[in-house]
């Protein structure tokens, strides 16, 4: 089973902190996927990563897909409160379906 | 444009029941795909359908099954109800599911099952 393991599992931090999430495999994916959840509501999708090595920037986020393409990570800079939520990473299942497999998430709390 | 719109939003029910979840995908998507999520073993895929036609199906019994209508909405139906179906089940559209972008979840269902 090709699953996606995410570290850490939970993370507390007092407002402007750094912290990094990260998504590892054991195999080779094509693209990866990164969601945030909030209580109560269904993961909104943050960003799309193809390219091994390749690095994208949302506001104060930054994704980075790993050179050989089974490893991801999330950094999230000056945290704030609203950034408190669930952190999904996701793998399609197969090439043409749509079929994500998920990591089991980082649950981030921000303290002001 | 609406987003991915899930009925009812809460239920409770008892164990030997039935449910019937419904989902309506952003206009003009195809792909609907069912997930189940609870807290012990995180967002588990349930089943896609496309087209009518279920095109994938996760690793649950029998009792999980669902449909697509010809407008691309789709319902899912859990037989025989256990605690252990108690979760929060969401579904997520796209246009045609092969595509690396564009996965919109709705807010769920949070079914309870006592």
């Amino acid at each position: 089973t090709q699953l996606l393991e995410q570290s850490p599992q939970f993370l507390s931090i007092q407002e402007g902190e750094n912290l990094t999430v990260y998504c590892n495999s054991s195999s080779v994916f094509s693209s990866l996927q990164w969601y945030r959840q909030e209580p109560g509501e269904g993961p909104v999708l943050l960003v799309t990563v193809v390219t091994g090595g390749e690095v994208k920037k949302l506001k104060r986020l930054t994704f980075q897909f790993g050179d050989a393409r089974k490893d991801s990570s999330l950094h999230i800079t000056a945290a704030q409160p609203g950034d408190t939520g669930l952190y999904l990473c996701a793998r399609k299942g197969s090439s043409n379906t749509g079929k994500l497999i998920f990591g089991q998430g980082t649950t981030l709390q921000v303290k002001p | 444009k609406a987003g991915v719109t899930q009925t009812p939003r809460y239920l409770i029910k008892t164990r030997g029941q039935q449910v019937t979840l419904s989902c309506s995908p952003i206009s003009g998507h195809r792909s609907v795909s069912w997930y189940q999520q609870t807290p012990g073993q995180g967002l588990q895929f349930l089943f896609e359908y496309f087209s009518e036609t279920q095109r994938n199906k996760g690793n649950f019994p029998g009792r999980f099954s669902g449909r697509q209508f010809s407008n691309s909405r789709s319902e899912m139906n859990v037989s025989t109800l256990e605690l252990g179906d108690s979760a929060l089940y969401l579904c997520a559209s796209s246009l045609t599911g092969g595509s690396n972008y564009g996965y919109t979840f709705g807010s769920g269902t949070r079914l309870t099952v006592v």
